[in-house]
């Protein structure tokens, strides 16, 4: 089944300890960005990567480092979360940019700050 | 900058209903406009694409249109049904996306 698996789904963690979210695709997709989602302020992108070794900000990229060294998969670090972290987190992707393509998203990571 | 507006952000229908969803956007050159539902809990389930040359998709009971002079595109739903209830949501250019209208459909 093509998809975007994403890993963990739910993460209660404390002020600084660092943790990474893996995400995955089956789809052989060049494009794959994160995103968070806060109550009243939608969705909005963390950072992208448009294929292997090529990342680049979002609007919202303070506090997050991610890496492609594969293909088919795309972590998100947080190096030092602090509670403002606290978020729904999606992963996604699509065959190309997501100019023209169409995106999929993952399940979602309910990432808890304390 | 691109805004996305998606008015109501909630709505409550009578199964069996029609219904139109709305997402406005405020800069007309877009590259494309994407639908997606989202259920309590749960990631984004892709709907329907539409690319800046299109002015219309489909796919089953759901139809999406597009006119960017008017900067509008409208979800419009056939016969609903009480499995529609979630939230949908409308990405300008895969990028910006609006807040999204909660609809539920009651039996």
């Amino acid at each position: 089944e093509a998809q975007v698996t994403q890993n963990p789904r739910y993460l209660i963690t404390v002020t600084g300890k660092k943790l990474t979210v893996t995400c995955s695709q089956n789809m052989n997709h060049e494009y794959m960005s994160w995103y968070r989602q806060d109550p009243g302020l939608g969705l909005r992108q963390i950072y992208y990567s448009m294929n292997v070794e090529v990342t680049d900000k979002g609007d919202v990229p303070e506090g997050y480092k991610v890496s492609r060294k594969e293909k088919r998969n795309f972590p998100l670090i947080l190096e030092s979360p602090s509670p403002n972290q606290t978020s729904l987190y999606f992963c996604a992707s699509s065959l190309r940019d997501f100019l023209y393509n169409e995106q999929f998203f993952g399940p979602g990571t309910r990432l808890t700050v304390l | 900058k691109q805004e996305v507006t998606q008015i109501p952000a909630a709505l409550s229908v009578p199964e069996g209903e029609n219904l139109v969803l709305n997402c406005s956007f405020t800069d007309s050159a877009i590259y494309n406009l994407q639908w997606f539902r989202q259920d309590p809990g749960k990631g984004l389930t892709s709907l329907l694409l539409i690319q800046s040359s299109q002015r219309e998709q489909t796919s089953g009971r759901l139809n999406a249109s597009l006119d960017k002079s008017s900067g509008r595109s409208t979800l419009y739903i056939a016969a609903s049904q009480p499995g529609d209830s979630a939230t949908y949501l409308c990405a300008v250019s895969g990028l910006v996306f609006g807040k999204g209208t909660k609809l539920t459909v009651n039996p």
